[in-house]
């Protein structure tokens, strides 16, 4: 079974600072990766996500993230944070083979500091 | 127009209630899901309606009972809850299932159970 990890549960950054947040998979094969952002009381929303395209994917509000096979990893990055960046980060991972089998890591909680 | 819509967004049950959580997108979406979340925690899946059929149910107390009318509509009927399932109730839809497809979710029922 396919799992995924998340280093840091919580993550504390200044504001202009590079935004860092790790998420590596265990998969024989190379999954579908996801990075979804909830804000404080809200819903998840799509941030971006790999599917076996380019391995640098950009997504919304200045996020990407490079899928390395090699390591495993899917990391996510911003090159200067804002505070309103300011929320929980899950990677998650969905199989190839099977349609229904996504899984979340266990979040990251960002703190940006004035 | 990529929005699922949850009703209601704040619920407060007793013990011995029966209330319902609903759920609406016009995405053409196929796939329907419903998640507990709880505080500090990623979501967990709960059930999958694929094609209005319910094709996984994660062994989800009978005390909540799905319900998905047509291709638009989800409910999740709640009877003789605990205070332990109280929780932020997400529901999200994807084009068929999980796969290359993008989990688009609502902003939740936040239920608390007395």
């Amino acid at each position: 079974a396919q799992s995924v990890t998340q280093l840091g549960s919580h993550v504390s950054v200044s504001e202009g600072a590079l935004v860092l947040l790790r998420c590596n998979y265990s998969s024989s094969v190379p999954p579908y990766l996801f990075w979804y952002v909830q804000y404080p009381n809200q819903g998840l929303q799509l941030l971006l996500k790999y599917t076996s395209a380019a391995t640098l994917v950009k997504g919304i509000n200045g996020f990407e993230a490079e899928f390395k096979k090699s390591e495993t990893s899917f990391h996510l990055t911003k090159p200067s944070a804002h505070m309103s960046d300011a929320a929980e980060y899950f990677c998650a991972v969905s199989d190839r083979n099977y349609g229904q089998n996504f899984v979340f890591g266990p979040g990251t909680r960002l703190s940006v500091l004035p | 127009d990529t929005e699922v819509t949850q009703t209601p967004k704040h619920l407060v049950m007793g013990m011995t209630n029966k209330k319902s959580l609903k759920c609406e997108q016009h995405m053409g979406h196929r796939a329907m899901y419903w998640y507990k979340q709880k505080a500090k925690k990623p979501p967990e899946l709960m059930f999958v309606y694929s094609y209005e059929k319910l094709s996984i149910n994660e062994s989800v107390p009978s005390r909540f009972s799905p319900e998905c009318p047509n291709s638009s509509l989800l409910n999740l009927h709640l009877h003789a809850l605990q205070p332990e399932d109280s929780a932020l109730y997400l529901c999200a839809s994807s084009q068929h299932g999980t796969g290359e497809n993008t989990i688009y979710f609502g902003e939740g029922s936040w239920l608390t159970v007395v």
